[in-house]
């Protein structure tokens, strides 16, 4: 079936980087699309980044420029590179992978989540 | 940006019973949402994508309709394991929106 693990949350101080890794088991991500979506505490969901099987890649306006998604192949691994982190960027960051339908995509494969906070 | 509003906030439905969300779109996403599931502590769950076709594993007491602007997921009789917060996503248009939510709570 599948599983997501990510790792690398944490309490960070604003204008601070962090590095989240989403390490995936039964299956490739090279050959899928994936993204990460986070949820603040207490909110509703988010869509952050996708990198698609073919390397390219999208991010939401609020993280265009200070995110990076990215994989390595030999690792079976996503990460999220985070920069210049604000306090409304303290979430749990979900690893997902994301299919793609008739029009569109979806997240059919969530790992657990990892909370960053952001605070001084 | 699309942005999706799903009412009530809150339903109170006793076990067995039929649930009725809604979720809206500011504009239209066509036949493209799909429908998640959030157990406290959990990550969400995907229900239903294409506003109708349900995903792989899930059970036929969970349906949706629903096209243009206006959707519903129904849950034809409610069991212990359902009460949990619904999410809607369009699938639509750049960025992928969710909704706010509608927690299905024990009546």
């Amino acid at each position: 079936e599948g599983q997501l693990v990510e790792t690398g949350g944490g309490l960070i101080q604003p204008g601070g980087s962090l590095r989240l890794s989403c390490a995936a088991s039964g299956f490739t991500v090279s050959s899928n699309y994936m993204s990460w979506v986070r949820q603040a505490p207490g909110k509703g969901l988010e869509w952050v980044s996708l990198i698609y099987s073919g390397g390219s890649t999208y991010y939401a306006d609020s993280v265009k420029g200070r995110f990076t998604i990215s994989r390595d192949n030999s690792k079976n691994t996503v990460y999220l590179q985070m920069n210049s982190l604000r306090a409304e960027d303290t979430a749990v960051y979900y690893c997902a992978r994301t299919i793609a339908i008739i029009i569109g995509n979806a997240f059919d494969m969530w790992g657990q989540g990892t909370m960053v906070t952001v605070s001084s | 940006e699309i942005v999706m509003t799903q009412s009530p906030a809150t339903l109170s439905v006793s076990p067995g019973e039929r649930a009725t969300l809604s979720c809206r779109a500011s504009q239209s996403v066509s036949s493209n949402l799909a429908w998640y599931q959030q157990k406290p502590g959990q990550a969400p769950r995907l229900l239903i994508y294409g506003a109708s076709t349900r995903a792989t594993g899930i059970p036929a007491r969970f349906s949706g309709s629903g096209s243009g602007t206006e959707f519903t997921l129904t849950i034809s009789s409610l069991q212990s394991e359902d009460f949990a917060v619904y999410y809607c996503q369009q699938h639509n248009n750049w960025p992928l929106t969710f909704g706010g939510g509608t927690k299905v709570e024990i009546k």
